[in-house]
């Protein structure tokens, strides 16, 4: 089955620029879709088709996807940015999620 | 106002059942993909099911496979989740969740775009 790699955490200091990964086999040939997820709230899309953001989301928030890397980047990171990112793809008829990243804004 | 309020969460004994419920408002419910995803205590999302605009189509993570059904009735604008055999390990808050699904020439792509608050299921003795 496909797999999805993300990093545990991530830091970046307030105002600067935040990146989170997602490895996959050859992911750069799939859609990748991104979703935030604030403590006791649930999960916000915030990237889909790699680097589109949904109406309502900022645009320091972009993402690209090429080779084995799918990347989120947040620009101007703020305080209240701070949350669990997870990737997610789809393959072969089933729903793939990445284990999570953390977002700490220092 | 686009909206997908669960229902049904509670406690339960291993080996029972519990039926989940989401109520679809605000958009063409019938014209959407519709999933559950779950997520455990401190742990990530899981996908659990997926089910077709008119059912004809569902597809469940291997875990819940043969122990969960996900059907709809776009009448009534609802989701549903059957599960049977609960262990403890379905324990999780579980989410609908409302997809956009497209098939291109190129590629393919399935995302959730709307989620529900979630509601929250445990199984223990």
């Amino acid at each position: 089955s496909y797999e999805l790699t993300q990093p545990l955490s991530v830091s970046v200091a307030l105002g600067q620029t935040a990146r989170i990964t997602c490895g996959g086999n050859n992911i750069g040939s799939k859609n990748v879709h991104w979703y935030q997820q604030k403590p006791g709230q649930a999960p916000v899309l915030v990237i889909y088709r790699d680097s589109n953001r949904p109406s309502g989301i900022p645009e320091r928030f972009s993402g690209s996807n090429s080779g084995n890397t799918a990347t989120l980047t947040i620009s101007r990171a703020q305080a209240g940015d701070e949350a669990d990112y997870y990737c997610q793809v789809w393959d072969s008829s089933i729903v793939v999620f990445g284990g999570g990243t953390k977002l700490t804004v220092l | 106002e686009v909206q997908l309020v669960e229902s049904g969460g509670g406690l339960v004994q291993p080996g029972g059942s519990l039926r989940l419920s989401c109520a679809a408002s605000g958009f063409t419910f019938s014209s959407y993909w519709m999933s559950w995803v779950r997520q455990a205590p401190g742990k990530g999302l899981e996908w659990v099911a997926n089910i077709k605009q008119d059912g004809s189509e569902k597809y469940y993570v291997d875990s819940v496979k043969g122990r969960f059904t996900i059907s709809r009735d776009n009448a009534k604008n609802s989701l549903y989740l059957q599960m049977n055999s609960l262990r403890a390990e379905d324990t999780a808050v579980y989410y609908c969740a409302r997809a956009v699904e497209m098939a291109t020439m190129e590629s393919y792509y399935y995302y959730m775009d709307v989620w529900g608050k979630g509601t929250t299921v445990t199984v223990s003795s």
